[in-house]
Order: structure tokens, then C-alpha cells, then sequence
């Protein structure tokens, strides 16, 4: 069945550091990948997401690209801050199953002054 | 605040007894997911609702039952309770149930004694 895998954390970096968070899925058909992000305390809110090889999500900073031929969608920031010290989960959507989201395991996050 | 409203936002009970999770989406959306988050599971997806209607069934127990109201607000009944069930259990909704963002409430906490 579908899976998505990632890095195992937690991940400790200094403030300013370059982040990578490694995300690889199975799917059968065309997924949707997304990263949602989980603040202490708090629900999910995506973070980005694509719809199509090749394509690449942005926001506040955060990127991946949609890599179907290494079936990838790792997570990257140029220099992270405080208070980007969060979980991230990578997650698919199938484009046959509805909506439902399949999660990795999730990357804790804790970036350091 | 992603507009998904979850209540209660902590629930203590006992094994062998039953309770109601509720969730009211954001308005606008017809879809309502439910999902389990817990420590050596990870984040499941239960079920899926759309207008009303069961969409999609992930690993749901037979004692967890759910349903879409026509306000579509939703409930997720959960029976015979077990330590196990121990968890936070998250509502999420979307405009029209496919491969689009999903926006996830603040969850409830399960503790079963």
C-alpha cells in the first residue's frame, strides 16, 4: 500500500543553519505530496504542497520539489530560525482514495540560538 | 486559527466506556476527516466524510463509529474504550474531498484510565 517515510529526529540545529528534512513515498497512482507543520500545543497547518512531478512548493521560506523518478519530496530552508522548531510531517494524497492524507512518521525540529 | 472547531479539547474517561468527539469544519468546506495521532501509531486517518456521506475508511475499529450531520458538523463515537485508545484525535476539513489542503482543528485528548 501507499507509505511515505522520513528522516527520523529529532533534528537539532543552531539558528541560521540549512535545514533538510528527507521525505520518500510509494504510491500507486498520481499523489498529491504535501509538508504540514505541528507547533507545540497545536493542530496541523500546511506548510506546502505539490500536485505534479516536478513541481515545487514554497512557503515562508520552506521549499521542496516533487522528484517522481527518486520518489522524493525532501524539505529544505536556507537558514532557519527559532521559531521554526516544530514537527513536520510529509504526507500523500492519492488521487483514487478521496482525500485522506498518509503521514510519515513526523521530524521533530528544535532550532537553537 | 485554520476555522475547525473541536470540542471537547481534553476528555478523561474510563476503559470500557464511551464518548463523543465533535467537529464542526470551516465554513464552506463539505468534507470532514478524522485522525488518530498517537505515539506508536503516528497520525492514521480514520475516516472520511462528504456531504454527508461516508467517502473513505482507513483502519477504523469496529467500535469507532462516525457520522456527518446535515449542518455538517460531524461526530466520532468511540466505544468499549481500551487504554489503547489513549490519543489525540484530530478533525480536519476541505472544500470538496480530494487532493486539496486540508485544514485540521486543535484536536481532542483522549486519556483512557
Amino acid at each position: 500500500g501507499d507509505s511515505v517515510t522520513q528522516m527520523e529526529g529529532p533534528v537539532t540545529l543552531s539558528e541560521e543553519a540549512f535545514l533538510t528534512i528527507n521525505c520518500t513515498y510509494t504510491a500507486t497512482g498520481y499523489p498529491s505530496l504535501f509538508w504540514y507543520v505541528q507547533y507545540p500545543g497545536e493542530g496541523l497547518q500546511l506548510l506546502l504542497k505539490a500536485t505534479k512531478a516536478d513541481d515545487k512548493g514554497s512557503n515562508k521560506g520552506f521549499e521542496a520539489t516533487y522528484r517522481k523518478e527518486t520518489t522524493s519530496f525532501h524539505l529544505e530552508k536556507g537558514s532557519v530560525q527559532v521559531s521554526d522548531s516544530a514537527v513536520y510531517f510529509c504526507a500523500l494524497s492519492e488521487d483514487n482514495q478521496g482525500g485522506k492524507l498518509i503521514f510519515g512518521q513526523g521530524t521533530e525540529l528544535s532550532v537553537k540560538p | 486559527d485554520s476555522g475547525v472547531t473541536q470540542t471537547p479539547k481534553h476528555l478523561i474517561t474510563a476503559t470500557g466506556q464511551r464518548v463523543t468527539l465533535r467537529c464542526s469544519p470551516r465554513s464552506g468546506d463539505l468534507s470532514v476527516y478524522w485522525y488518530q495521532q498517537s505515539l506508536d501509531q503516528g497520525l492514521q486517518f480514520l475516516i472520511q466524510y462528504y456531504n454527508g456521506e461516508e467517502r473513505a475508511k482507513g483502519n477504523i475499529l469496529e467500535r469507532f463509529s462516525a457520522q456527518q450531520f446535515p449542518d455538517l458538523h460531524s461526530e466520532l463515537n468511540l466505544s468499549s474504550l481500551e487504554l489503547g485508545d489513549s490519543a489525540l484525535y484530530f478533525c480536519a476539513s476541505s472544500e470538496q474531498g480530494t487532493q486539496e489542503t486540508q485544514y485540521f482543528g486543535p484536536g481532542t485528548r483522549l486519556l483512557v484510565l
